[in-house]
């Protein structure tokens, strides 16, 4: 089963700077990958997701992430943080044979004024 | 529309009382899954179905059973076996082919009396 690492639990940024979530994965092999927000006492919704092709996906909300192979990384960026961005980011994985996503432990993210 | 629906959203459990937590999809998906999440953990694969009458146990299946006699019906008895069942129980569903997105419904909250 895949292994996915979120660094950092919580992050802080201000409104208007750069957020950055960082996610590792453990495959050798490129899978298929994810990144979901959850608002407080609310199910996922799906940012944005790579499978294959070009290695910077856009998503919603003004969100990106790049796969990098090389690194096994999956960052999320947005260049301006606003306040509605407050909630937890979870990054998710699935072999290309698997339909099962493998989630890390999330990432909470506020927004200071 | 077309959706998930979880129910109830806050369900409270006796010593030694099975309770069940209700998931129904309109989307036409084939699979579909229950989470537990708790706080810093991300979430957990309970079980899972691929097709009606058929399921699989997940990362922590104990205590915890499900049935799949409908497409659009999955749901979770949380037995007396488990004993520590507060958590956000999120319910998904996904076509099975490899890259999809899972959507999630709005989650139960379940807790001990």
């Amino acid at each position: 089963a895949q292994s996915v690492t979120q660094l950092g639990s919580h992050v802080s940024v201000s409104e208007g700077a750069l957020v950055l979530l960082r996610c590792n994965y453990s495959s050798s092999v490129p899978p298929y990958l994810f990144w979901y927000v959850q608002y407080p006492n609310q199910g996922l919704q799906l940012l944005l997701k790579y499978t294959t092709g070009a290695t910077l996906v856009k998503g919603i909300n003004g969100f990106e992430a790049e796969f990098k192979k090389s690194e096994t990384s999956f960052h999320l960026t947005k260049p301006s943080a606003h306040m509605s961005d407050a909630a937890e980011y979870f990054c998710a994985v699935s072999d290309r044979n698997d339909y099962k996503l493998s989630f890390g432990a999330g990432t909470t993210v506020t927004v200071r004024a | 529309d077309g959706g998930i629906t979880q129910s109830p959203k806050y369900l409270f459990r006796k010593e030694g009382q099975n309770v069940t937590l209700s998931c129904e999809q309109n989307l036409n998906h084939d699979a579909m899954y229950w989470y537990r999440q708790d706080p810093g953990q991300g979430l957990r694969l309970i079980y899972y179905s691929q097709i009606v009458n058929d399921f699989q146990k997940g990362d922590i299946a104990e205590g915890y059973s499900v049935s799949r006699e409908k497409k659009e019906s999955f749901p979770l008895t949380v037995t007396s076996a488990q004993k520590n069942p507060t958590a956000f129980y999120l319910c998904a569903s996904s076509v099975t082919s490899g890259g999809n997105i899972q959507y999630f419904g709005a989650g139960t909250r379940l807790s001990v009396l």
